[in-house]
């Protein structure tokens, strides 16, 4: 079975500190990882991706297997930044359900 | 282009009562979803369609959930006798699915379900 893990429900910072939004996943094979963002009153919308190690709004993540995790971070928070955010899993080669986390909230404060 | 939409954007009903929510994929995506959003759950899979293949069902939390998705678009989420722990956000998501290759979900606003 697959699952993610995201520990906190809310994480609460202030503009310009560093942000970790944790995210731990179970799956025995080899998993594609993803960040999904929700702003307040907006749909919910891709943020990054694993295997295109890109950074995205200046967010990035890091998928390590070893520690089956795919944390995210941000050196410095913006106030813009606010916003829940979902980590996801896909598992089965080309079987194209995302199994969520519970999600993280996060509050940046000026 | 237009994104994936959803109607009603809200429903509010009686217990015991059918509903019906609506979704529209983006044009020419294979792959469609529902996922359902409750406070504190996060996102949970409900069903999937992809092109002809029998829909992967497995998320449906009982038999009162049921949906069907005409000529490969348009897709309705029917839920039967409505309960109050049915109310959520319910999310329908598309995708275009290439052979071996990676896809992005694209989400549509929701439908918030207010059963009372």
């Amino acid at each position: 079975a697959q699952r993610v893990t995201q520990p906190e429900k809310l994480l609460s910072v202030f503009k310009g500190a560093p942000v970790e939004l944790k995210c731990n996943y179970s799956y025995s094979g080899s998993p594609e990882l993803f960040w999904y963002v929700q702003y307040s009153r907006q749909r919910l919308q891709l943020l990054l991706r694993h295997i295109s190690r890109e950074s995205i709004k200046g967010f990035t993540a890091d998928l390590n297997k070893g520690e089956t995790s795919f944390h995210l971070k941000k050196p410095f928070a913006q106030e813009e930044d606010s916003a829940m955010y979902y980590c996801a899993l896909r598992g089965q080669s080309g079987y194209s359900t995302l199994t969520f986390g519970k999600g993280t909230m996060l509050l940046v404060s000026p | 282009g237009a994104g994936v939409s959803q109607s009603p954007s809200n429903k509010v009903t009686e217990k015991g009562k059918d509903v019906e929510l609506r979704c529209d994929p983006i044009s020419g995506h294979t792959a469609l979803y529902w996922y359902r959003q409750s406070l504190g759950q996060g996102l949970e899979f409900l069903i999937y369609f992809q092109g002809n293949s029998a829909p992967d069902k497995s998320g449906l939390p009982s038999d009162r959930f049921s949906a069907e998705r005409t000529g490969g678009s348009v897709s309705t989420l029917t839920i039967q006798r409505t309960q109050q722990e049915d109310s959520a956000v319910y999310l329908c998501a598309s995708s275009l699915v290439l052979a071996g290759g990676s896809d992005t979900q694209y989400f549509g606003p929701g439908t918030r379900l207010t059963v009372l």
